[in-house]
């Protein structure tokens, strides 16, 4: 079953604008996940924020984890043409045997040069 | 460095017919292993999950099998299609003794007809 699911499904924005996807999940985490997929490619790891952190920068990205409303916001900053790409976050449950990443639906980004 | 390769890049097979899709990782022992099937606009979905060779663990009832003869290879297979078959495989791996990042290959396009 889904445990994330992404909002908005779908973001078109300027080139040069930020862009903002959320993630909502369920149940408790260890971490969560975000990766980027180009049409009809293999998934791309971007970031991991784990359940006891609350916010991580890399680059132009940056993640927030509120672990009390369950939910996670990947903010893409000045935005460009080739940042267009599904966004999926996936969660990590905790406990033993936690070997799943459960994925949600995915936000497709479109960036308009 | 690490890679992980999968073929056929695409496949288009009859209803009825076998399937062998097969992964391998180089650069890193021990992995786990993953196959997932992404239906188009769709999320993950994990099939199968592996610890170590031999070892497979099945999240999903259906018509497809895994099976890990070596410690880096991943095999997908089914012995008769369906049509529900179709869609993007992925295989993925990440470190062993958890889970943290995975890293995927670039998937195999499956189309039953």
């Amino acid at each position: 079953s889904q445990q994330g699911e992404e909002d908005p499904q779908a973001l078109s924005i300027q080139e040069g604008e930020n862009a903002t996807m959320n993630c909502s999940y369920k149940t408790s985490i260890n971490n969560l996940q975000w990766y980027r997929q180009n049409s009809g490619r293999g998934l791309v790891h971007l970031i991991l924020i784990r359940s006891n952190e609350r916010e991580k920068h890399s680059g132009r990205l940056r993640v927030t984890l509120d672990t009390s409303k369950k939910s996670s916001s990947l903010l893409i900053t000045a935005s460009r043409a080739a940042d267009t790409a599904s966004y999926f976050c996936a969660t990590v449950g905790v406990g033993a045997g936690s070997y799943q990443l459960t994925f949600g639906k995915g936000t497709k980004l479109s960036v308009i040069p | 460095s690490q890679t992980i390769h999968q073929w056929p890049a695409t496949l288009v097979q009859p209803v009825g017919s076998p399937l062998s899709l097969e992964c391998t990782v180089e650069g890193t022992s021990n992995p786990n292993l993953y196959w997932y099937r992404q239906a188009a606009g769709r999320g993950l979905q994990l099939l199968f999950y592996s610890v170590g060779i031999g070892q497979i663990s099945s999240e999903v009832p259906q018509n497809l099998s895994a099976s890990r003869p070596q410690d880096r290879q991943f095999i997908l297979s089914s012995k008769k299609l369906l049509l529900s078959d179709s869609g993007f495989y992925l295989c993925a791996w990440s470190e062993g003794g958890g889970i943290d990042t995975q890293y995927f290959g670039p998937g195999t396009r499956l189309t039953v007809l």
